[in-house]
């Protein structure tokens, strides 16, 4: 079972707000990542980290960012929310070794901006 | 560059019936990773199977099957004898072995399994 963990589930915010939204894991794992979810289901990756003070943009365009400075940690934020923003927010982390490949996904955060 | 494709968006069967969910994916790298993933209404997603680009050899785990074919590009998902509690989206996912190592998603494929 994944141990990684989001916080809050669910959010509703009114514009120009900041946010900060959590994710943790207590697997070890160097590598952490953050996708988007579109109400139409694709998931976009917009940000990714190999491990602690390494972070990188993913594919999708984002107006977020994130930080790691410790290994379990990889919150994101949003300086001021827009309702573009509106969306569900996933986190996920993966390990090196063969038996690990496969990323664990956190709950999700879902994100509604007024 | 990667890409998965799941063409049926939605598919609605009655329970007990068989159901296959099709994905054909695109790399040029030799060394890769096939996932699936289920996304039940809560939202989370939850880890089925993960197979490597070597190893062709189909897996059946329950009511679960799957069909991997290199020399189609396809990983084909089976669930036989469906059940209510099928219902939801299922992502096929593509990870190749080098860089940052992000898995490259296809677009869903939701499943309804009416009683």
């Amino acid at each position: 079972e994944a141990d990684i963990y989001q916080t809050p589930r669910y959010l509703v915010i009114g514009t120009g707000k900041k946010i900060t939204l959590e994710c943790s894991q207590t697997m070890g794992h160097d590598k952490m990542y953050w996708y988007q979810q579109d109400p139409g289901m694709e998931l976009h990756l917009i940000h990714y980290s190999y491990g602690v003070n390494s972070t990188e943009k993913g594919d999708l365009s984002s107006e977020s960012t994130v930080s790691r400075i410790r290994t379990e940690h990889f919150p994101l934020t949003l300086e001021s929310a827009r309702p573009s923003h509106t969306s569900q927010y996933l986190c996920a982390s993966s390990g090196e070794r063969e038996t690990s490949y496969e990323q664990y996904f956190g709950p999700g955060t879902r994100l509604t901006v007024t | 560059a990667q890409k998965v494709t799941q063409a049926q968006t939605e598919i609605s069967v009655v329970e007990k019936e068989d159901v296959t969910l099709d994905c054909v994916y695109e790399t040029r790298d030799t060394t890769y990773y096939l996932f699936w993933y289920k996304q039940p209404p809560s939202g989370e997603l939850v880890f089925l199977i993960r197979r490597n680009s070597f190893d062709e050899q189909n897996e059946i785990s329950g009511r679960y099957s799957w069909n991997f074919q290199k020399s189609t590009s396809s990983f084909n998902f089976t669930i036989t004898a469906s059940q209510v509690v099928d219902s939801a989206v299922y992502f096929c996912a593509l990870r190749i072995d080098t860089g940052r190592r992000a898995l490259t998603f296809g677009s869903g494929t939701r499943l309804q399994v009416q009683p």
